[in-house]
């Protein structure tokens, strides 16, 4: 366990559908990523959040938007999303963005997203 | 764009045999780490070198780095079926604010 929790483990949505993926991290970290991960591909990242605050936007579609409410919490919210969008979506957290030591982050087991 | 990319693309070896993975990278790095992960779940940090370290250890676990070549290798000796995962290499680089660029992998099958 790494003390980066996501739910739900696997989702199936149609295109119309709107829903929400949800990370939590038991680490004390402040900064926070969305991460892409498709087949044969690059980890993709998508979002930072540092200190709840968003960092970056890694030029992802409207039709995801994150929101982070607190430094433990993190979500990915979806609607009308495209089977392209069909992945594995990590979520991860480090101590903070800036942080002078070295950058390892804490990856949560994921989200196994169809998209039909 | 500053990326990892691991060579071979995927290894199978024999339980008992040590398995070599290499990662190449294009720009100046801070540190470079290497991350395993299992069938359809997340990432796992094994190991992190930093831009001025050429040589670490940990366990079976045995990481160089050669900046003059922008490469990095990773070593797992007396591998275990256990370590089938794939394998990825990430670095950051100054100035980046904290953002690690990932390779695609490699996939290691550690056959029993």
């Amino acid at each position: 366990e790494t003390g980066v929790t996501q739910t739900p483990r696997h989702l199936v949505m149609g295109m119309t559908n709107k829903k929400s993926l949800k990370c939590e991290q038991h680490l004390g970290h402040n900064a926070m990523y969305w991460y892409k991960q498709s087949a044969k591909k690059p980890l993709e990242l998508m979002f930072v959040y540092n200190f709840k605050e968003q960092t970056e936007n890694n030029s992802v579609p409207s039709r995801f938007s994150p929101e982070c409410p607190n430094s433990s919490h993190l979500f990915l919210h979806l609607h009308t999303l495209q089977p392209e969008d069909s992945a594995l979506y990590l979520c991860a957290s480090s101590p903070q963005v800036g942080w002078t030591g070295p950058e390892t982050q804490y990856f949560g087991p994921g989200t196994r997203l169809l998209v039909l | 764009s500053q990326q990892g990319e691991e060579d071979p693309q995927a290894l199978s070896i024999q339980e008992g045999e040590n398995a070599t993975m290499n990662c190449s990278y294009k720009t100046s790095i801070n540190n470079l780490q290497w991350y395993r992960q299992n069938s359809g779940r997340g990432l796992v940090h094994l190991i992190l070198i930093r831009s001025n370290e050429r040589e670490k250890h940990s366990g079976r676990l045995r990481v160089t780095l050669d900046t003059s070549k922008k490469s990095s290798s990773l070593l797992i000796t007396a591998s275990r079926a256990a370590d089938t995962a794939s394998y990825f290499c990430a670095t950051d680089a100054p100035g980046a604010n904290s953002k690690l660029t990932f390779g695609k992998g490699i996939t290691l099958s550690v056959r029993p």
